[in-house]
């Protein structure tokens, strides 16, 4: 089963980029790599998917190295609305993958 | 659609008390889980089903914990009875047979006195 680590906490400020990476040294072949937000008293959502290279859509993105044992989250000129839970995922198909402590950022003014 | 919807959002129950929470997933998604979040452990996968079956109930807590998904649109979580450690959020997720990107309910904020 892949496994997850990435920071417990980060802090930036505003307008800056934040980059927040996950290390998943035992990343099988079909897994994918899924990252999540989470803002207090809500579910976490998705925001971003990525099998190799980079990903990028209006909110965010994700950057995966030849050996995918590693991603990296980078979210652009952040604002105060984005200090929430972030959560990396591997996994692929049916195997149900742990969502872990996240990494809680916090961006300010 | 109007997401994956949960019932009550909030609730406030005396020790002892049976809790019933309630989960609509999306339309057409083939999987659904119960997920517990708390400070201390963080968000924990309680049990998923696939096709209205349970396939994992590992991370049910004890037996005062149980989950039925009688038909596609419909799943409970039910604790009996009820103790002051089981306050915590639960979340129910859904999401596509073969997709990895699940969709979560607003959650349930449980207060067990």
């Amino acid at each position: 089963l892949a496994k997850t680590t990435q920071p417990i906490s980060m802090d930036s400020y505003e307008g800056q980029e934040v980059n927040i990476t996950c290390s998943h040294n035992n990343i099988a072949t079909n897994d994918y790599i899924t990252w999540y937000q989470q803002f207090p008293s809500q579910g976490p959502r998705f925001i971003i998917q990525g099998y190799k290279t980079k990903v990028t859509n209006e909110v965010a993105s994700l950057f995966i190295p030849a050996d995918r044992k590693s991603s990296t989250l980078s979210l652009p000129r952040v604002s105060l609305s984005d200090t929430a839970v972030y959560y990396c995922l591997v996994g692929g198909g049916s195997y149900i993958p742990t969502f872990g402590r996240g990494t809680s950022l916090i961006v300010h003014p | 659609d109007a997401g994956v919807i949960q019932s009550p959002r909030h609730e406030v129950t005396e020790m002892g008390q049976e809790v019933t929470l309630r989960c609509k997933p999306i339309s057409g998604h083939d999987y659904l889980f119960w997920y517990r979040q708390t400070m201390m452990r963080g968000l924990e996968l309680l049990i998923y089903f696939n096709n209205n079956v349970p396939i994992d109930d590992s991370g049910m807590p004890e037996d005062r914990f149980s989950a039925k998904m009688p038909n596609a649109s419909f799943s409970t979580l039910k604790i009996q009875p009820s103790e002051p450690r089981d306050s915590a959020v639960y979340f129910c997720a859904s999401r596509q047979d073969s997709r990895e990107t699940q969709y979560f309910g607003p959650g349930t904020r449980l207060l067990v006195l």
